[in-house]
């Protein structure tokens, strides 16, 4: 199985809105809404930011939403801050029963 | 509260054996997947596997048959990683971590592995 395709960076302004895209084919993403994303800022553990495709653990900061759609995962950063600068990554079941990342994405606030 | 809590830093030399291992508590550690993932210098996370603690049911990445074991011990709620003969690029930071769903949001420390002849 190969990784999920992420771009490998996204920038914004402070204030505005991205989306990281995380596109995998239908034996991962698109056949289960099993797709987590992890924040890692550097030298740190990877944080869940968003699990089962659109749901938020508690104190994650709700600017932070995901969405699917075929085969294509989406992380969305509203109202980007300095502090949400870091690498993102997405993660998906697989129909092997393990689990994929994908590329990972860095995010820039300009 | 749910920890992982890994074992210490290792520095190997090529060929040499490794196990290093995972503690699970705050959790019911034998009914919940718990894998392993790899981050080498400056690149991103890869599943290296997954197991099952209560029958150890192991799913390896395919790019990690057949080179690392993923074991554990419910006994002692742990799990393992364990190579039998290091190479160079081996070198990277390993998590342990849980892969489903909420308990995604608990990883543990990291354990970095250093192999230099």
């Amino acid at each position: 199985q190969s990784a999920l395709t992420q771009p490998a960076s996204v920038s914004g302004s402070p204030g505005q809105s991205i989306t990281v895209s995380c596109t995998g084919t239908s034996s991962d993403v698109g056949g289960y809404n099993l797709v987590s994303w992890y924040q890692q800022h550097p030298g740190k553990a990877p944080q869940l930011m968003i699990y089962d495709v659109t749901y938020r653990p508690s104190g994650v900061s709700n600017r932070f939403s995901g969405s699917k759609s075929g085969n294509t995962a989406s992380l969305t950063i509203s109202g980007l801050q300095a502090e949400d600068e870091a690498d993102y990554y997405c993660s998906s079941y697989t129909s092997s029963s393990t689990y994929v990342f994908g590329t990972g994405t860095k995010v820039t606030v300009l | 509260e749910v920890q992982l809590v890994q074992s210490g830093a290792e520095v190997k030399k090529p060929g040499e054996s490794l196990k290093i291992s995972c503690k699970g508590s705050g959790y019911r550690f034998t009914t919940n997947w718990i894998g392993w993932v790899r981050q080498m210098p400056g690149k991103g996370l890869e599943w290296m596997g997954i197991i099952f603690p209560s029958d150890s049911d192991t799913r390896y990445s395919p790019s990690f048959q057949g080179q690392v074991t993923i074991s554990a011990d419910k006994s002692i709620s742990t799990a393992y990683l364990q190579w039998s003969s290091l190479e160079a690029s081996d070198t990277a930071m390993y998590f342990c971590a849980l892969p489903t769903g909420l308990l995604g949001r608990f990883w543990g420390q990291g354990t970095l592995v250093t192999v230099s002849s």
